[in-house]
């Protein structure tokens, strides 16, 4: 079974940092790129961030770009979002999904995890 | 940046009926469209991709369809548990992904 864990979410102050994990098992994690989206309290979707198998390539949000740093380390099935210069509007439930395997065919995300809720506040 | 549109807001309908949910697309995404379904305090379920076909263990009564910048998420016979947000995203051209805003089907 497929199964995607975030973990690393809280209550950060405002200009803080903080470090969201995403643990995968159950499919071959170096295989796929991966994705993080987040979603604001009582508000839709939005698209963060992503990574190719061997993290050559990386993509961000305009609304991230210099502030957020994707990363994987495939050896642990692991994928990360390092999060900095965090203001209240990041406050948001933070999901790890799976992407596509080659950007000859993209699709869309067939496995999200559970979500780790960031906080920003004084 | 290719935006997402959805409409309606919110939808209300019965048990049993048929709900017809619209998404269109600023410019033309192919058939590179997705719908997914969110409950309260859950993570976004993928329902539907490239516009019609229903991904893995999904119910035959939800069926897509469109494509270009047009596109609709129809449900027939409601049932209980599908009472929920709806969104469609576009991963036609990235990035970024974008996602519309969502539809509420409510009772």
């Amino acid at each position: 079974e497929v199964q995607l864990v975030e973990s690393g979410g809280g209550l950060v102050q405002p200009g803080g940092s903080l470090r969201l994990s995403c643990v995968a098992s159950g499919f071959t994690f170096n295989s796929y790129w991966m994705s993080w989206v987040r979603q604001a309290p009582g508000k839709g979707l939005e698209w963060l961030a992503n990574i190719d198998q061997d993290a050559t390539e990386k993509y961000y949000a305009d609304s991230v770009k210099g502030r957020f740093t994707i990363s994987r380390d495939n050896a642990k099935n692991s994928l990360y979002l390092e999060m900095g210069r965090l203001r209240a509007e990041d406050t948001a439930v933070y999901y790890c999904a799976r992407d596509m395997v080659s950007t000859i065919v993209v699709v869309p995300f067939d496995k999200w995890g559970q979500g780790t809720l960031v906080s920003v506040s004084s | 940046e290719i935006v997402m549109t959805q409409s309606p807001a919110t939808l209300s309908v019965s048990p049993g009926s048929r709900a017809t949910l619209s998404c269109r697309a600023s410019h033309s995404v192919g058939s590179n469209l997705a719908w997914y379904q969110q409950k309260p305090g859950q993570a976004p379920r993928l329902l539907i991709y490239d516009a019609s076909t229903r991904a893995t263990g999904i119910p035959a009564r939800f069926s897509g369809s469109g494509s270009g910048t047009e596109f609709t998420l129809t449900i027939s016979s409601l049932q209980s548990e599908d009472f929920a947000v709806y969104y469609c995203q576009q991963y036609n051209n990235w990035p970024p992904y974008t996602f519309g805003q969502g539809t509420k089907l409510e009772i």
